[in-house]
């Protein structure tokens, strides 16, 4: 009962190197996000996947790119990554069929990103 | 635009004392209201949520909320807090698509 599972949970990079967080789930979820976690922010949504397919942009998309080839995965790329996206990254996954903005989430345990 | 606002970035309670987390959103409609606690090193966990109906809502681990539409407030609460229940504490919103907003966050230490 694997649920979220984020990789890695940690990563230290230079800045203008790329890299991909890697989410997976298996509980059949349609939606799946990315989100941002810094002190006194909370969190903040980056993008977000309806089904495998469809993507759209949340609050803070600048710098990443996401893409969604199957229900499962949901992978996070940084291009060129900056000093401002050190932070550390959640997946989130939910069922749809609720009312429509009652997404319950399930996260996954996090991804730890440095960048120098 | 939807927000929500916790104004307590930190809280200290005693164990074995009573817990209020405050919670005000901004929402022109029913909202959707979540409360999410953050043990250290770990992803968030649900800890219940508010859809429609009953005002106040229980939850796991022993905590309530109560939906106050006139004051847009979801505020949480424990009778009794265990030392366990230091963490990290955030409010949501369901923006009513496929967003959700959370507030910034409330930090539980307790003494022993």
């Amino acid at each position: 009962n694997a649920g979220v599972t984020q990789t890695p949970k940690f990563q230290v990079l230079k800045t203008g190197q790329s890299m991909t967080l890697q989410c997976a789930q298996d509980m059949n979820h349609e939606y799946m996000s990315w989100y941002r976690q810094d002190p006194g922010m909370g969190l903040r949504l980056i993008h977000y996947s309806v089904g495998a397919g469809i993507t759209d942009q949340g609050e803070v998309p600048n710098g990443y790119n996401v893409s969604r080839s199957t229900t499962e995965d949901f992978p996070l790329r940084l291009l060129s990554a900056a000093p401002s996206q050190t932070s550390v990254y959640f997946c989130a996954s939910s069922a749809l069929g609720q009312p429509s903005g009652a997404n319950v989430l399930t996260f996954g345990a996090g991804s730890r990103l440095t960048v120098l | 635009a939807q927000s929500v606002t916790q104004p307590d970035i930190h809280i200290t309670v005693s164990e074995g004392a009573s817990l209020e987390l405050r919670c005000n959103y901004s929402y022109g409609a029913t909202p959707y209201l979540f409360w999410y606690v953050q043990s250290p090193g770990q992803g968030l966990q649900l800890l219940l949520k508010y859809f429609s109906g009953d005002t106040l809502v229980q939850g796991i681990k022993g905590f309530e909320a109560e939906f106050k539409r006139s004051q847009s407030s979801f505020n949480l609460r424990k009778p009794s807090v265990h030392w366990s229940d230091a963490a990290e504490y955030f409010c949501a919103v369901g923006d009513g698509g496929f967003k959700t907003i959370f507030g910034a966050g409330t930090r539980l230490f307790v003494k022993a």
